[in-house]
C-alpha cells in the first residue's frame, strides 16, 4: 500500500504572510488535489493536477496557487495568509479521478 | 455543476439505534457515488462507492442503494455502535481521466453507549 504525507501537520502565519504546505505520495498516481475543509461546509476543491507540471483550478481556488514539479508532489501555497482561512488543507491522489486516498491533512493557524 | 447535499449534523445516537444519512446529488450526467468517512485526526477514507444505477454498496454494515430517478444515495446501518462515530461525506465523481470529486457538507455521527 501506499501513503500521502502531508507537511507541516500545523502551519502557523501571520496576516498576509505567503505560505506552503507541501504533499508527497508514494501510489504512483497520476492525479492530485488539494481540498480545503471547514467545519460544516465540508470539502472544497482549491486545486488539482492530472500530471506533472499540470494544474486545473478548483471552485476555491482564489487567494492559493499551486505547484506540480513532480509526479510524486504537489505543494499549495496561500498567497497572503487570513485569519478567515484558517481551516483544514487536505491532500489527495487517484488514478482517474475515482477512489481518492487522503492524507491527514495540515491545520493552517494565522495569528 | 455538480452538487451533492446531505443531513446536516450533528447527529446522536446511542448503540444499538439505526443510522439513516440522506444524500441528494444533481449532475448533468451519470456519475459514480461514494460515501468516505473520516475519523477523529485522520484523513477521510472510503467507505465504499457504487458506479452504477440501481446497486447497492456496502462495507462495515453501512449500505447505500444508487437511486438514479430520485437522485439519491442515503446512508443507512441497523445498528450502529460507539466506534461508528465519525464525520460522513457523500461525495460523485464522473468516470473519466482527471475527474474530481465533489463532496457534500458532511454529516458529524456521535454514538453514545
Amino acid at each position: 500500500g501506499g501513503i500521502i504525507t502531508q507537511t507541516p501537520k500545523f502551519l502557523i502565519g501571520q496576516e498576509g504572510q505567503k505560505l506552503t504546505l507541501k504533499c508527497q505520495q508514494n501510489f504512483n498516481h497520476d492525479t492530485m488535489y488539494w481540498y480545503r475543509q471547514d467545519s460544516g461546509k465540508g470539502l472544497r476543491l482549491i486545486y488539482y493536477s492530472i500530471t506533472e507540471n499540470d494544474l486545473q483550478k478548483g471552485d476555491l481556488s482564489e487567494g492559493y496557487d499551486a505547484s506540480r514539479e513532480k509526479k510524486s508532489s504537489f505543494s499549495l501555497t496561500v498567497t497572503s495568509a487570513q485569519k478567515n482561512e484558517m481551516a483544514v488543507f487536505l491532500c489527495a491522489s487517484s488514478i482517474e479521478g475515482n477512489t481518492l486516498y487522503f492524507g491527514e491533512g495540515s491545520r493552517l493557524i494565522v495569528v | 455543476g455538480d452538487s451533492v447535499t446531505q443531513t446536516e449534523g450533528p447527529v446522536t445516537l446511542s448503540e444499538g439505534t439505526s443510522l439513516t444519512v440522506n444524500c441528494s446529488y444533481e449532475t448533468k450526467q451519470y456519475p459514480t457515488l461514494f460515501w468516505y468517512v473520516q475519523y477523529p485526526g485522520e484523513g477521510p477514507q472510503l467507505l465504499f462507492k457504487v458506479p452504477k444505477a440501481n446497486e447497492k454498496g456496502s462495507n462495515r454494515g453501512f449500505e447505500a442503494t444508487y437511486n438514479k430517478e430520485a437522485t439519491s444515495f442515503h446512508l443507512q446501518k441497523a445498528s450502529v455502535q460507539e466506534s461508528d462515530s465519525a464525520v460522513y461525506y457523500c461525495a460523485l465523481s464522473h468516470n473519466n481521466a482527471g475527474a474530481k470529486l465533489t463532496f457534500g457538507g458532511g454529516t458529524r455521527l456521535t454514538v453514545r453507549p
